[in-house]
Parts: C-alpha cells; structure tokens; sequence
C-alpha cells in the first residue's frame, strides 16, 4: 500500500465549478500537509500549507484535514481556466525529517 | 520565479557520459533538496542536504552523486545514467530541514539515450 493515494484523474470542470480534490494516507505520523500545484513543463508551486487537523482558507481556495480519518481535501471555487494545473499532495511529520511524502497528483483541466 | 533557479532546463545525455545539474537558491534557506519526477509517479526525494552537509540519500544509485559546496548551491553529478533514469529532476529548498515548506525550482528534463 502506497504511503499516500491520490487519484490521478484527469478531472475536467467547467469554468466556475468548485472543484474537490482529495488523498488519503497511512501514516498517523503525519503533521504537516501541503498542497502543490504544477504548470506543464514547471516546477511544483506551495498553494497551502497546513498543520494537523482543520481548515484554511486563502481566496477561492480552502483545505481540509481530517487526521482522524487519514484524509486532506483541497476545495478550489469559482474554478477558471488558469487553475488547470496537476495538483500535488504532500506530507510530513514524526521521523521523517525534512522529508515530503507526495501523492501521485490529480491533473486538472478547467474549460470555459 | 520562487527564488530556486536550476540550469540546464534540457538535457540530452548518453549512457556514458558525465554530466552535472545546478540548482542556485536566493532563499536565505538552510536546506536543499534533490527530487526525481517520472511520469505517473510521485515525486520522489534522492538527497537531503542541511548546512551543506547530506542528511538523507534515499537510497539513490551511485551514479547519482550530489555535492553540495556551501548553503546556495547543490550540484547532481551523473555518470553511466540508463534510459529509466530519464525524467524531471527537481532541486528544492526550504528554511530548515524541520521546515517543511519547501521551494522547488522549474526542473531540469533529462532524456538518456
């Protein structure tokens, strides 16, 4: 079993759909947990960073974690063109140091 | 631009040439990363570096080899690659190797032929 599951996809929205995007994980050691988004042919860009459980909010975009379930959403409203992008997963915490644990990511595409 | 800068942003290399990555971060961080991105697969960590010195090698092959001369720079030596060594890599760096909200630079796509 895979330390952290994300569907793949494709997802395809039209524009203005609120879009879920969601992962699941093993390891209850886990603290930290980031939400990356990637442009073709670009590196990874922060979009949240949260710790432990709860939401944040930061403009159209929202993150859940649920530690007791082993579960991260990301929430994006009012969805444009411009937010279609592979979205990443990752996570941290107990021994593992500086290292992030990515999920494979969910490729996005938003259509006007 | 998050501030991480890698060059070449392309290369073409055979089996049995020797060639280098550089990443330069203007970050004022601590620690650097080196990340391998395949296709339908997640990231991957190779190497830690805290204060220039290796932290974690994430059982990478040896002819990955990474030098990391002072807190700004990181280097990935290559030499003798296979064809499935072909992909993104990608540098990172964050504040401290505790912190975990790392900055990558664009990658470098690496093609072994």
């Amino acid at each position: 079993q895979k330390e952290v599951e994300q569907d793949p996809g494709p997802l395809s929205v039209p524009e203005g759909a609120i879009v879920s995007l969601n992962c699941t994980y093993s390891n209850s050691a886990f603290q930290y947990f980031m939400w990356y988004r990637q442009y073709s042919r670009k590196g990874p860009e922060l979009l949240m960073y949260t710790y432990s459980s709860g939401n944040k909010e930061d403009g159209r975009f929202t993150a859940q974690v649920d530690k007791s379930s082993k579960y991260i959403s990301l929430f994006i409203r009012d969805s444009q063109p411009s937010d279609s992008a592979t979205y990443l997963c990752a996570m941290s915490g107990g021994t593992s140091y500086g290292k992030l644990t990515f999920g494979q990511g969910t490729i996005l595409t938003v259509h006007p | 631009e998050t501030g991480v800068t890698q060059t070449p942003r392309h290369l073409v290399m055979g089996m049995t040439n020797k060639k280098s990555l550089k990443c330069e971060q203007h970050l004022g961080h601590n620690a650097m990363y080196w990340y391998k991105q395949s296709a339908k697969k997640p990231l991957e960590l190779m190497f830690v570096y805290s204060l220039e010195e290796r932290v974690e090698n994430n059982s990478v092959p040896s002819r990955f080899s990474p030098e990391c001369p002072n807190s700004s720079h990181l280097f990935l030596h290559l030499h003798t690659l296979q064809p499935e060594d072909s992909a993104l890599y990608l540098c990172a760096s964050s504040l401290r190797v505790t912190n975990t909200e790392a900055f990558f630079g664009q990658g470098t796509r690496l093609t072994v032929v």
